[in-house]
C-alpha cells in the first residue's frame, strides 16, 4: 500500500460524458501527478501540481482539467469523453516536485461507451 | 517530447536466472532516473533509483546500472522469482524540466517455473 487513494476504483460512462476522479496523497506529500495508461502502454504524463499550484503540462488534452486542493487533494475532469478515453489514470504523489521517487495510487479504470 | 525507450517488449526467464532489462533515453541532460514494476491490475511500484552522478547501485536483488556515454540504462535481478514477473518501466527526471517524468513502453518479464 503506497498510501496514495485514489476514487472510483473503476468508472463506466458514456461518450460526451464528464467524469471527476481524485486522489488523495500520502500524508506530506506536497506533489501530485496524474498519468494516463492505455491498454498495454506506457505511462502518459498529463500534469502535475505542487502546493496547490500546477508546475507542469504533459499531452493533456484540452477537454482534461485538474486542480489540487488546500488540503492537497487533487482532482482531474475529464469531458466531453470520447471511446478513446478508456484507459487506467494514476495519481501519483511526491514529498517534493520533482527528482524524487513518486508513489502510485492503484489507479482508476476508465471504460467509455 | 523526450524518448525514453525499452529494447525488449517482453522478456522470458528461468526461475532463478539472473534477468537484464534495459532501457535507453535521449536526453543526456536528465539528472535522475527510476525503475518502476507494474503488476497486473495494481500501480506501478518503485524498485531503484539512480542519480546521474553515478554509474551504478544496488537494492535488495536488483541493480541498476548507468551508463551516461550510450545513454543506456539497465535493471538486473539477481535469481529472478516467479513474483517478478510484471512489467517493469524505467523513467527519466531532466534537469531542466524536474517537473517531469517520462516513462518507457514497458518491458514485460515473464518468470518460467
Amino acid at each position: 500500500d503506497s498510501g496514495v487513494t485514489q476514487t472510483p476504483k473503476h468508472l463506466i460512462t458514456a461518450t460526451g460524458q464528464r467524469v471527476t476522479l481524485r486522489c488523495s496523497p500520502r500524508s506530506g506529500d506536497l506533489s501530485v501527478y496524474w498519468y494516463q495508461q492505455s491498454l498495454d502502454q506506457g505511462l502518459q504524463f498529463l500534469i502535475q501540481y505542487y502546493n496547490g499550484e500546477e508546475r507542469a503540462k504533459g499531452n493533456i488534452l484540452e477537454r482534461f482539467s485538474a486542480q489540487q486542493f488546500p488540503d492537497l487533494h487533487s482532482e482531474l475532469n475529464l469531458s466531453s469523453l470520447e471511446l478513446g478515453d478508456s484507459a487506467l489514470y494514476f495519481c501519483a504523489s511526491s514529498p517534493v516536485a520533482g527528482g524524487y521517487e513518486q508513489y502510485f495510487g492503484p489507479g482508476t479504470r476508465l471504460t467509455v461507451t | 517530447g523526450e524518448s525514453v525507450g525499452l529494447h525488449l517488449p517482453t522478456l522470458s526467464v528461468q526461475e532463478g536466472d539472473n534477468s537484464i532489462i534495459n532501457c535507453a533515453y535521449s536526453n543526456s541532460a536528465s539528472d535522475y532516473f527510476i525503475w518502476y514494476k507494474q503488476e497486473s491490475g495494481k500501480g506501478p511500484q518503485f524498485i531503484i533509483d539512480i542519480r546521474s552522478n553515478m554509474d551504478k547501485r544496488q537494492g535488495q536483488r536488483v541493480t541498476v546500472l548507468l551508463n551516461k556515454t550510450v545513454k543506456h540504462l539497465s535493471l538486473q535481478i539477481a535469481a529472478t522469482q516467479p513474483g517478478d514477473s510484471a512489467v517493469y518501466f524505467c523513467a527519466e527526471n531532466p534537469l531542466y524540466n524536474f517537473n517531469k517524468f517520462y516513462f518507457g513502453s514497458g518491458t514485460k518479464l515473464n518468470v518460467k517455473p
